[in-house]
C-alpha cells in the first residue's frame, strides 16, 4: 500500500497571500497524484489531476506541481472560500486508493 | 446536472446491519465505475469499496472485506452499500462518488449519509 503524507498538518495564511501544500508519496506514484478540497460539512471536490491538470470549473489560482513522490498544491492569492482541508491522493497503484491525512488552512 | 443522493445512514447496534444507497442523475450512470468513501468524526478520507460500471468487478479495503458489499442497479442509477457485522470504527460519514472515465479520479461526491454504530 502506498503511504501518503501531508505536510503541514495546519497552515495559517492571510487573505490574498499565497499557500504552499506538500504531499509525499511512499513509493513513486509518476503524475498520478489528485487534490481535493473540503470545506466544514461539505463533501470533497476534486480540484487538481494528474498532479497539475485543474478539474473543471477550477480557479486558476490553484496550481499543481510534482511528480514521482514530491507533489505540491499552490494557493495564489487566497479567498476565503479557500480556507478548508486540503487531502491528496494517489491512484497510480490501487487498490487501495490511499489519501494524505489532510492539511487544514486556517485564516491568520 | 450531475447528482448524487446518499440515503440510509442512521444509528445502528454494534453487530447490525444496514444498507446505504445513492442515487445518481445527470449522467449516464451505467457508463462510469462508482466508489464508496467514509469519513470518521475528526478524520480523514478513507477509500472503502469500487465497483465497475457493469457490476462485474468489485474492490474493498481490507477492513470492510466479508462485512460490506457494493452493488448496484443500473436500470435504476443507483449504487448500494450493504453494511453487516457493525463496529464501532464504521461510525462515519460515508460518501457515495463517481469516478471519472480517465484517469481514477473522483470527480463528483453525494454529500453524505452518516452512520453511527452505537448500542
Amino acid at each position: 500500500e502506498i503511504v501518503m503524507t501531508q505536510s503541514p498538518a495546519t497552515l495559517s495564511v492571510s487573505p490574498g497571500a499565497r499557500a504552499t501544500l506538500s504531499c509525499r508519496a511512499s513509493q513513486s506514484v509518476s503524475s498520478h497524484l489528485a487534490w481535493y478540497q473540503q470545506r466544514p460539512g461539505q463533501a470533497p471536490r476534486l480540484l487538481i489531476y494528474e498532479a497539475s491538470t485543474r478539474a473543471t470549473d477550477i480557479p486558476a489560482r490553484f496550481s499543481g506541481s510534482g511528480s514521482g513522490t514530491d507533489f505540491t498544491l499552490t494557493i495564489s492569492s487566497l479567498q476565503s472560500e479557500d480556507f478548508a482541508v486540503y487531502y491528496c491522493q494517489q491512484y497510480h497503484h490501487w487498490p487501495p486508493h490511499t489519501f494524505g491525512q489532510g492539511s487544514k488552512l486556517e485564516i491568520k | 446536472e450531475v447528482q448524487l443522493v446518499e440515503s440510509g445512514g442512521g444509528l445502528v447496534q454494534p453487530g447490525g446491519s444496514l444498507t446505504l444507497s445513492c442515487l445518481a442523475s445527470g449522467f449516464t450512470f451505467k457508463t462510469y465505475w462508482m466508489t464508496w468513501f467514509r469519513q470518521a468524526p475528526g478524520k480523514g478520507l478513507e477509500w472503502v469499496a469500487s465497483i465497475k460500471y457493469d457490476g462485474s468487478e468489485e474492490y474493498y479495503v481490507d477492513s470492510v472485506r466479508g462485512r460490506f458489499s457494493i452493488y448496484r442497479d443500473n436500470a435504476k442509477n443507483s449504487l448500494y452499500l450493504q453494511i453487516d457485522s457493525l463496529r464501532g470504527e464504521d461510525t462515519a460519514v460515508y460518501y457515495c462518488a463517481r469516478e471519472k472515465i480517465a484517469p481514477t479520479v473522483f470527480d463528483f461526491w453525494g454529500q453524505g449519509t452518516r452512520v453511527t454504530a452505537s448500542s
